[in-house]
């Protein structure tokens, strides 16, 4: 059964620095997401991507965050300069359509801050 | 603003014990309605989804759920749990006025007692 993949699973940074967080979609998919979960919070949307595009962010994506599709198969979020609340599991989410499918969820990469 | 409560933070049930999970919405218009689990070291996975129609959903692993309109609800059902379904469930939202984000409760997580 395809998956979602990310890598890599466990990303530590120190504070100013920039990380990228990469992920592959299922093939088929057109439509991508990143979401996070701050320990303990809820799951929160950030950004949705579909034919090169953002088209949606939520306001935790400020401009230190960017997505990008570099070639057919990548999916990366990267934080320019993070910052010790940018702790947190990072999920990438994939889906064939909008209406009336779901979203398939990687396993997440857990970004810690120091 | 869209939320999503699930009011069940921490379950435990013992097995064969029947499982009801809480899962309330706040949004006047049409919505998708999902029940993901995700077992320890996991990635989320899809358990059921409502999109129309029978307001009583069935999922995998013997779970179901019922979309109950007037009541904003969409709570879990399963009538005999076993020790593998230990595992942290969320409930997600998306609604279908041109946003395709998904908006998730704090999910609970669930102890079955062997």
């Amino acid at each position: 059964e395809p998956e979602v993949t990310q890598t890599p699973s466990h990303q530590v940074t120190q504070m100013g620095q920039e990380v990228i967080l990469r992920c592959v979609p299922i093939s088929n998919h057109l439509y991508f997401y990143w979401y996070r979960q701050i320990l303990g919070q809820k799951v929160e949307f950030l950004v949705s991507f579909y034919n090169n595009e953002i088209s949606e962010k939520s306001e935790i994506f400020d401009d230190q965050f960017s997505v990008e599709r570099p070639d057919g198969s990548n999916f990366t979020l990267k934080i320019r300069s993070t910052k010790l609340e940018d702790s947190a599991m990072y999920f990438c989410a994939s889906s064939a359509g909008q209406t009336y499918n779901e979203q398939f969820f990687g396993p997440g990469t857990r970004l810690t801050v120091l | 603003a869209q939320s999503v409560s699930q009011h069940n933070h921490h379950v435990i049930l013992s097995e064969a014990a029947s499982l009801e999970l809480g899962c309330n919405y706040s949004y006047g218009g049409t919505v998708n309605l999902f029940w993901y689990v995700q077992y320890p070291g996991q990635h989320l996975q899809l358990l059921l989804k409502y999109f129309s129609g029978d307001p009583l959903v069935k999922g995998i692993k013997g779970f179901e759920a019922e979309f109950i309109k007037s009541k904003f609800s969409f709570n879990l059902r399963k009538p005999s749990v076993q020790w593998s379904d230990t595992a942290e469930y969320f409930c997600a939202v998306r609604t279908t006025s041109g946003t395709y984000k998904y908006i998730f409760g704090t999910g609970t997580r669930l102890k079955v007692l062997a």
